[in-house]
């Protein structure tokens, strides 16, 4: 089976940075995902990490290590829109199943 | 332009009664899932598919049934047998068969039974 974990919630003052963790467990690990999800929409996607190290994108920058079965999500120059839940997910297997986490609510106050 | 089309966007149910959720995708994409979310809680996996024809069961398939006779198609039937199917329904699809790349999301169904 799979197994992810993310802190539930977490609060960050704007303009300021805050990084999310994500620690998982799984066979046939075939790379990480990271979507931000406002409260009654769908998630949109964020990064998809495959190999170890960090990916950037402006804002967002993604982190993974696949030997300690972990990554995180870095959020810099934090805005009142970035307020929303932060799930993590993994594909895995040959028929490329992708589990989410429970994600992580994310109030970011003035 | 291209996406994936869920509906209905909400839907009311009464127990005891089947509903057939409609997903299609014009992507293109071989992948297709299904998830569930409740308030407050992350997305759990109902059913996913790789190719026509074929598909697995996810982390929580019981009293769901799903069908993939068309690569653009992936409905979910919600069935009598689900005992709490009151949620917010997800349909995701992806490009690659080999490689799993982002996965493209619908904009969800809310369903409410009475």
């Amino acid at each position: 089976g799979q197994n992810i974990d993310q802190p539930t919630e977490m609060t960050a003052t704007e303009g300021a940075i805050v990084q999310i963790n994500c620690t998982y467990q799984t066979s046939g690990f075939n790379g990480l995902f990271w979507y931000q999800q406002h409260a009654g929409e769908a998630p949109t996607f964020l990064s998809y990490n495959v190999l170890d190290g960090l990916e950037e994108k402006g804002r967002f920058s993604s982190f993974l290590s696949r030997s300690k079965g972990y990554s995180y999500l870095l959020l810099k120059e934090l805005q009142m829109k970035d307020s929303a839940s932060y799930l993590c997910a993994v594909a895995s297997g040959g028929y490329q199943k992708v589990t989410f986490g429970t994600g992580t609510k994310l109030q970011v106050i003035p | 332009d291209g996406g994936i089309t869920q509906s209905p966007k909400y839907l009311f149910r009464k127990e005891g009664q089947n509903v057939t959720l409609s997903c299609e995708q014009n992507l293109n994409h071989d992948a297709m899932y299904w998830y569930r979310q409740d308030p407050g809680q992350g997305l759990r996996l109902i059913y996913y598919s790789q190719i026509v024809n074929d598909f697995q069961k996810g982390d929580i398939a019981e009293g769901y049934s799903v069908s993939r006779e068309k690569k653009e198609s992936f409905p979910l039937t919600v069935t009598s047998a689900q005992k709490n199917p009151t949620a917010f329904y997800l349909c995701a699809s992806n490009r690659y068969r080999g490689n799993t790349g982002e996965l493209f999301f619908g904009e969800g169904s809310r369903l409410t039974v009475l």
